[in-house]
């Protein structure tokens, strides 16, 4: 069974600063990996979706990186600012379970100004 | 293009009561996901349609919940004799077959049961 685990569970940090999220999954058997951001009480937005066959994505300031046989990848934020606090999700689309994403339980970030 | 679209947003129910929540999918999108979301979790796989066939369901999808895509455009999940325990948010998704399957989610409708 494929599980997804977001470390840390919450991080606060200073407006400007660049930070680092962390994402990890059991099974390397997967199809591609998404970054989904989400505020309180609100759906997901994508961010950004790297292919199994890929090392990164980037977006902005944003850069996501995938290492399918060590199971990890890590989301990078540069230039952190405040409208970025919020809830960043992690999933995986797994081969052979069909179309569903296995989610993380999310990583809450704060911006201070 | 509008993006996913979920009706109501909110709902508000008494134990007992049954419930039904509508999706509308981007239009070019043949694939159509229901998701379930707790406080604090991340979302949980519930069911999936390619256009009007329901091609996946989950153990989390019990007898009370229903869901139809009857002309394979929008779609609906009911619960049944609704529980305090399916307090949630329910999200539905998106997407294109024949793409890399990027999921895109709508707003979510956030039911609380009393």
């Amino acid at each position: 069974k494929q599980e997804v685990t977001q470390i840390p569970a919450a991080l606060s940090v200073p407006e400007g600063e660049n930070l680092v999220l962390n994402c990890s999954f059991t099974d390397s058997a997967i199809y591609n990996l998404q970054w989904f951001r989400q505020d309180p009480g609100k759906g997901l937005t994508s961010l950004l979706l790297i292919q199994s066959s890929q090392r990164e994505q980037t977006s902005g300031r944003l850069n996501a990186s995938l290492d399918k046989s060590s199971g990890r990848s890590t989301l990078y934020i540069a230039a952190s600012q405040p409208g970025d606090s919020a809830t960043y999700l992690c999933a995986v689309r797994p081969e052979g379970y069909g179309n569903k994403l296995v989610f993380g339980a999310g990583t809450i970030l704060r911006v201070k100004s | 293009d509008t993006g996913v679209s979920q009706d109501p947003r909110h709902k508000i129910t008494k134990r007992g009561q049954n419930v039904t929540f509508r999706c509308d999918p981007i239009s070019e999108h043949n694939r159509l996901y229901w998701y379930r979301q707790t406080l604090g979790q991340g979302p949980e796989f519930l069911t999936y349609f390619q256009n009007e066939a329901q091609l996946e369901k989950s153990r989390l999808l019990s007898d009370r919940f229903s869901a139809e895509r009857p002309k394979g455009s929008f779609s609906t999940l009911e619960i049944q004799r609704t529980e305090q325990g399916d307090s949630a948010m329910y999200l539905c998704a998106s997407s294109f077959s024949g793409s890399v399957y990027e999921q895109f989610f709508g707003p979510g409708t956030r039911l609380t049961v009393l």
